[in-house]
């Protein structure tokens, strides 16, 4: 089945550092992948929509210039955290889904952040 | 898409059958019931989906009433592994653009 790989699983960057996240889809194109962050006994939080070779969609309340999102090829978008700050630690994850398929969406295994 | 409500957390032991219950009330004719779950600290995984018949797969099975006014995803032999946050999602099968919406979801606890 679709596989999406997302790196690095876990990340501890001081505060004020840019950290960079990147989802690829592995065994298929994806033209669109969403962002999503997860707080501690919380729901997965939609930040942003990808799309590639486009600008990226951001939900409300979501700073896009502080979480800048490239979506350069059709199996790979980035998410880069911007000056991070303590309160940008969070668990992010990926998705993406294969075209045409109407069973699901896959999702990277997530990507710890954690700034001290 | 449809708004879902589910019990916040329960409990099945091991071995047994997990039903974990989905009130999808409002659901439109052209919308799918999708089960998703998350395993503590991984992505979220896709279980099954089903429109109005009930749909068997090798992770489980989906039961949808008659009306499609709620749903019950059924773990025929719940593990240890199953422990886990279930989400259940209506929306429009096909609508490959949009993202998928997760509410609070049901905390099934395996209990050994």
């Amino acid at each position: 089945g679709a596989v999406v790989s997302q790196h690095p699983s876990w990340v501890i960057c001081k505060s004020g550092t840019s950290v960079k996240i990147e989802c690829r889809s592995l065994d298929f194109q994806a033209t669109t992948m969403f962002w999503y962050r997860q707080f501690p006994k919380q729901s997965l939080m939609l930040m942003a929509t990808s799309n590639e070779g486009s600008k990226a969609t951001y939900e409300q309340g979501v700073e896009k210039d502080k979480f800048l999102i490239n979506h350069a090829s059709l199996t790979l978008s980035t998410l880069t955290v911007t000056s991070a700050h303590p309160e940008d630690s969070s668990f992010y994850i990926c998705s993406a889904r294969e075209q045409g398929a109407i069973d699901g969406y896959t999702f990277g295994s997530g990507t710890r952040l954690t700034v001290v | 898409d449809a708004k879902t409500t589910q019990p916040t957390s329960m409990d099945c032991a091991e071995g047994r059958a997990a039903n974990l219950p989905c009130n999808h009330s409002t659901i439109s004719g052209n919308e799918y019931v999708y089960w998703y779950r998350q395993i503590h600290s991984q992505g979220p995984q896709y279980i099954i989906h089903g429109l109005k018949n009930n749909e068997t797969n090798e992770m489980a099975s989906l039961i949808i009433t008659e009306d499609r006014k709620s749903s019950t995803l059924i773990l025929p032999h719940a593990t240890l592994r199953d422990t886990a946050v279930y989400y259940c999602i209506v929306r429009v099968a096909g609508s490959g653009n949009t993202p998928l919406v997760f509410g609070k979801g049901t905390r099934l606890s395996v209990i050994a």
